[in-house]
């Protein structure tokens, strides 16, 4: 059975912390993402890495990093969380070497996602 | 540029009725288009998606969409709604990366 885990599934951080998700996925995947999902505004990429070291800017990149070190580990950093960083983060895994470069019929697997309360 | 709409943002139905959640995608090359469902405290899980093979797709938990070109749609359909179809679903176009509607969340009234 395929499988995408996040360290938790709550998180409650102070401003101006600086913030890990882990994502590690078993299934030997090359793409790895993450989202925020927020009510209203469904599922919005934030970064994703095709390759390990390789990463590229979603649409929301901004205030996050992202760290691939080994290839079934996915890492989002919130250098210094914020209040507008309250969200559902989502990781996700997929096999396709060249979706980058075309439409991918692959599907992504998803993690049960980390909510994350920055107060 | 891709993207898709979802029609409505909560849709309730009584348990036995049909369910029609409707899709539709804007795309200049032919699309890939999933359907993801989201249950309460959970991560998504694929339903369904269309990869231009037969235009009427089969997924699971009895639930299918078809895919019409004229009408730029990939309406997912049930035709008897259960309790336990009570959750967010999410349509999705492939242009490499996923690009998702909104969401649609689902009652189902006993």
């Amino acid at each position: 059975d395929v499988k995408v885990t996040q360290s938790s599934r709550y998180l409650v951080k102070r401003t101006g912390e600086k913030v890990f998700l882990e994502c590690v996925q078993d299934m030997d995947h090359e793409n790895m993402f993450w989202y925020r999902q927020d009510p209203g505004l469904g599922l919005r990429l934030i970064y994703f890495s095709y390759d390990v070291k390789m990463k590229e800017k979603g649409d929301i990149p901004e205030g996050y990093s992202v760290s691939r070190e080994k290839k079934e580990r996915f890492s989002l950093i919130l250098e210094s969380a914020s209040t507008n960083q309250t969200s559902m983060y989502l990781c996700a895994s997929s096999t396709d070497r060249h979706f980058m470069t075309s439409r991918s019929s692959y599907e992504q697997y998803f993690g049960p996602g980390t909510r994350l309360t920055v107060t | 540029a891709q993207s898709v709409t979802q029609l409505g943002s909560h849709v309730s139905v009584s348990e036995g009725a049909l369910v029609l959640l409707r899709c539709n995608y804007s795309s200049s090359v032919p699309p890939y288009l999933f359907w993801y469902v989201q249950y309460p405290n959970q991560g998504l899980q694929l339903l369904l998606k269309y990869t231009s093979a037969a235009t009427l797709v089969k997924g699971i938990n009895g639930f299918e969409a078809e895919f019409k070109k004229s009408e730029t749609s990939f309406h997912l359909t049930k035709p008897s709604a259960h309790m336990s179809d009570a959750a967010e679903y999410f349509c999705a176009v492939s242009v490499g990366n996923l690009i998702f509607g909104k969401g649609t969340k689902l009652s189902v009234k006993p």
